[in-house]
């Protein structure tokens, strides 16, 4: 068990539904990250956040969204699904986000897997 | 911008034997280089990381990594592959936007 957990595990929903998923991060970690791993695109970077703030915005779409709560906890939400979002969706928790003193190292959680019929 | 490739989208060794996964990364400045595994069904673990200082950094479960600035390389090394390493290996550059590769499918054969 890595500390960050990630709900749900799976999911099944129709295209042009909305699904939100949900990730704990890790005790202590201030930092949340969101990647997507697909077949075609590998481990895609999506969005970062710290403190409740957004730090950093990688290949994200419009159509998707994400926040972090004063609990710390993170949600990424993602809407008018279309096949190709089918996905692993990983959320990932680090510590410091600019530390270079070896602190900023991502513990992942174990994904929640999105299919989109 | 930074990325990173990873040359070999597979490979296959004979258990016992020894390995080295491929890692070339385009990085700004001073990379932050890392390693990760993923076993199927599971998150990615670190296997060891590179900031600063020594380029030879050793990692968990027997995996070392030399970084190499003039080739921009951080290969992945075992002397002796066991078949539970078999797994999908990701480097990956970067701080605040880590970057990964492609990945490495590694198979083991008994």
């Amino acid at each position: 068990d890595s500390g960050v957990t990630q709900t749900p595990k799976h999911l099944i929903t129709a295209t042009g539904q909305r699904v939100t998923l949900r990730c704990s991060p890790r005790s202590g970690d201030l930092s949340v990250y969101w990647y997507q791993q697909s077949l075609d695109q590998g481990l895609q970077f999506l969005i970062q956040y710290y403190n409740g703030e957004e730090r950093a915005k990688g290949n994200i779409l419009e159509r998707f969204s994400a926040q972090q709560f004063p609990d710390l906890h993170s949600e990424l939400n993602l809407s008018s699904l279309e096949l190709g979002d089918s996905a692993l969706y990983f959320c990932a928790s680090s510590a410091e986000p600019t530390q270079a003193s070896g602190a900023n190292v991502l513990t992942f959680g174990a994904g929640s897997r999105l299919t989109v019929l | 911008a930074q990325s990173v490739t990873q040359p070999d989208i597979h490979i296959t060794v004979s258990e016992g034997a020894s390995l080295e996964l491929r890692c070339n990364y385009s990085y700004g400045a001073t990379p932050y280089l890392f390693w990760y595994v993923q076993s199927p069904g599971q998150g990615l673990q670190l296997l060891l990381k590179y900031f600063s200082g020594d380029t030879l950094v050793q990692g968990i479960k027997g995996f070392e990594a030399e970084f190499k600035r003039s080739q921009s390389s951080f290969n992945l090394r075992k002397p002796s592959v066991h078949w539970s390493d078999a797994a999908e290996y990701f480097c990956a550059v970067g701080l605040n936007d880590m970057r990964f590769g492609a990945g490495t499918r590694l198979t083991v054969k008994p």
